[in-house]
């Protein structure tokens, strides 16, 4: 069955450090991936997508993360968070051009 | 560029009651979601519509819910009756899917339903 795994349901992490969120998929001949994030009461905004290509692609709000096929990854990382990162962040894959499977989510707590 | 618009954006009803939520897709975009996210996990789809036909509703629960895409364009969502576990947010989103293939989905603000 297809899925999407998100390793961590909260990091917290002091501001100004580093983070990465992990996110591993089922392997499929054809995947798009992508990153979106969720801020209380809000639906959800697109961060980064991978649709072909470099295999590492730059996002909004100084966000990337980088396609791994051996792995079946797909890590979101930011070199220096600000509080006003906090939020849920959901990997989603879309596979074989059809419905996207959202992970679990991970609850990024970024602490002064 | 219009966003997806929902409405309404909370609803508290009582079980066994029915409910109705409306969705208005981008203008143009071809795909249409539901899912459904209870608290502290992730979407999950109930309904996807390919302009006006239905490409997968494999979760949704046919004996209460419903959903329909007018013309191609607008959507309902209906549940009824509700039951406690249906207490949730659902998301609208769509996608474009026209010409190059599978695009990124854009979301709306969703509608709060708890069921009492």
């Amino acid at each position: 069955a297809q899925s999407v795994t998100q390793l961590d349901s909260q990091v917290p992490v002091f501001e100004e450090a580093p983070v990465e969120l992990r996110c591993n998929y089922s392997s499929s001949v054809s995947v798009y991936l992508f990153w979106y994030v969720q801020y209380p009461n809000q639906g959800l905004q697109l961060l980064l997508k991978y649709l072909s290509g470099s295999t590492l692609v730059k996002g909004i709000n100084g966000f990337e993360a980088e396609f791994n096929k051996s792995q079946t990854s797909f890590h979101l990382r930011k070199p220096s968070v600000h509080i006003s990162d906090t939020a849920e962040y959901f990997c989603a894959v879309r596979y074989n051009f059809n419905k996207f499977y959202f992970g679990s989510g991970t609850k990024l707590n970024v602490k002064p | 560029e219009a966003g997806v618009a929902q409405s309404p954006r909370y609803k508290i009803i009582e079980k066994r009651q029915s409910v109705a939520f409306w969705c208005n897709p981008i203008s143009g975009h071809a795909t249409l979601y539901w899912y459904q996210q209870i608290l502290g996990q992730g979407p999950k789809l109930l309904i996807q519509f390919q302009n006006n036909g239905v490409v997968d509703d494999s979760q949704l629960p046919k004996d209460r819910f419903s959903a329909e895409r007018l013309k191609g364009v607008d959507s309902t969502l209906k549940i009824q009756p509700a039951k406690l576990e249906d207490s949730a947010v659902y998301l609208c989103a769509s996608s474009l899917d026209r010409g190059t293939g599978a695009t990124e989905a854009f979301f709306g603000q969703g509608t709060r339903l708890t069921v009492v």
